[in-house]
């Protein structure tokens, strides 16, 4: 199965709303990434968590919160956001290099959810 | 993170080779090559990779020059299918667990013709 899934495929939300993306992966991967996609741009990196924990922030505002709650699954937590956050949201996940460096190894991504902020 | 430099679009006759080139000129000598390609509203999709050899798959071919500052991907016969954003990507690692990042450039638009 190399198969990344997430869900909603669309989602509309007003400024106020709360909502959630949801990400999720069986290859055993610990490393997984969030990635923000306007359109006709390329896909810019958000986050990125590796064995569970969250390993980087690329500046990304506060009304963005993600979670990995277990290896398989990674969420994306938000609130408040503005008409300007509309975007293609991925996800993706690979395995993850050795410590002692060598191979390097693809991302698998999903297909997105298209976020509309009204 | 090293920068890479794609034209903007590309045509191509189904049924012949589409050759995609990128420069990287800032590479340094840690850091690999990989292509991925973008079908519309679809995520991207992996192609290749390499470091300094040449390298094929089922995919596709790279072909990376000896001093690494550019390289060539080859779709050997495409197909309509292969219509896509092409993104040539230097892979910089993260952190000691071995996660990576990827910087996606603009890409190369390929539209692969009748």
């Amino acid at each position: 199965d190399t198969e990344v899934t997430q869900t909603p495929k669309h989602l509309v939300m007003g400024m106020t709303n709360k909502k959630s993306l949801k990400c999720e992966q069986h290859m055993g991967h610990r490393a997984m990434y969030w990635y923000k996609q306007k359109a006709k741009k390329p896909p810019e990196l958000m986050f990125v968590y590796s064995y569970e924990k969250l390993s980087i922030n690329e500046s990304v505002p506060s009304r963005f919160s993600p979670e990995c709650p277990n290896s398989s699954l990674l969420n994306l937590h938000l609130h408040a956001l503005q008409p300007e956050d509309s975007a293609l949201y991925l996800c993706a996940s690979s395995r993850t290099r050795g410590t002692s460096g060598g191979i390097t190894y693809e991302q698998y991504f999903g297909p997105g959810t298209r976020l509309t902020v009204t | 993170d090293a920068k890479t430099t794609q034209p903007t679009s590309m045509d191509c006759a189904e049924g012949r080779a589409a050759n995609l080139p990128c420069n990287h000129s800032t590479i340094s000598g840690n850091e690999y090559v990989y292509w991925y390609r973008q079908i519309h509203s679809q995520g991207p999709q992996y192609i290749i990779h390499g470091l300094k050899n040449n390298e094929t798959n089922e995919m596709a071919s790279l072909i990376i020059t000896e001093d690494r500052k550019s390289s060539t991907l080859i779709l050997p016969h495409a197909t309509l299918r292969d219509t896509a954003v092409y993104y040539c990507i230097v892979r910089v690692a993260l952190d000691e667990g071995g996660s990576e990042k990827l910087v996606f450039g603009k890409g190369t638009k390929l539209t692969v013709n009748p």
